[in-house]
């Protein structure tokens, strides 16, 4: 079984400050990777970043980027000179490649404040 | 925007119905994913279909079906409608199972059962 916890339900930063929401996961396998997804009021789930579990760097894109801790099994998203537009609520998400499954946390609801 | 498609937007259907949704994927997108995601929650993983296939399945009864047809587009028939299906039901592709690139999410169906 593979779970994904994300344990900060709701969230609020300023306006261009800096901002950081945790995910923890438990898998048994080797192969997988994570994922931060945004899903604004609209719904539309959009990628924002993504992690290969074989690689030790740090992902980064633009003002997102993450803490993977394979041993610790964290994989953390900070948002950098946060925007209102970055209002929505984030899922982290684990992929099993050999199972073909997708677990998703229950998301964190993120206010960016003016 | 991801280049995925589902139809129809909205439904509303009453217990014991059965009903079928609509998904079409990017053009060579071979794998098509279904979730079942609740008001508040994150979306729960229904199967995986790779080349009219199904290859992965999570904790959904039978009466959940799919079907993945050559031209990019597949469904999702759900039997026996209960009032816990009412959730918005989204779909999301990728070029194959294991690719390195992430999988595009459609802006889902809203289901209500009464």
């Amino acid at each position: 079984a593979q779970t994904v916890t994300q344990s900060q339900p709701e969230m609020s930063v300023q306006e261009a400050e800096t901002v950081t929401l945790s995910c923890t996961y438990d898998t048994s396998e080797n192969n997988y990777y994570l994922f931060w997804y945004k899903q604004p009021p609209s719904r539309q789930m959009i990628l924002v970043i993504r992690q290969e579990a074989y690689k030790q760097q740090n992902a980064t894109e633009n003002r997102f980027s993450v803490n993977f801790q394979k041993a610790a099994k964290s994989f953390s998203l900070k948002i950098s000179d946060s925007q209102l537009g970055d209002t929505a609520m984030y899922f982290c998400a684990l992929y099993n490649t050999n199972a073909g499954k997708s677990t998703f946390g229950d998301g964190t609801t993120l206010t960016v404040k003016p | 925007e991801t280049g995925v498609t589902q139809s129809p937007t909205h439904l509303i259907k009453t217990r014991g119905q059965q009903v079928t949704l609509r998904c079409s994927s990017q053009s060579g997108h071979n794998t098509v994913s279904w979730y079942q995601q609740a008001l508040g929650q994150g979306p729960q993983f229904i199967f995986q279909y790779y080349r009219e296939e199904e290859n992965g399945r999570g904790n959904f009864p039978p009466r959940f079906s799919g079907l993945q047809f050559p031209n990019y587009s597949s469904e999702l028939n759900v039997n026996a409608l209960e009032l816990d299906d009412s959730a918005l039901y989204l779909c999301a592709s990728r070029r194959e199972v294991g690719d390195q690139e992430t999988q595009y999410f459609g802006p889902g169906t809203r289901l209500l059962v009464l």
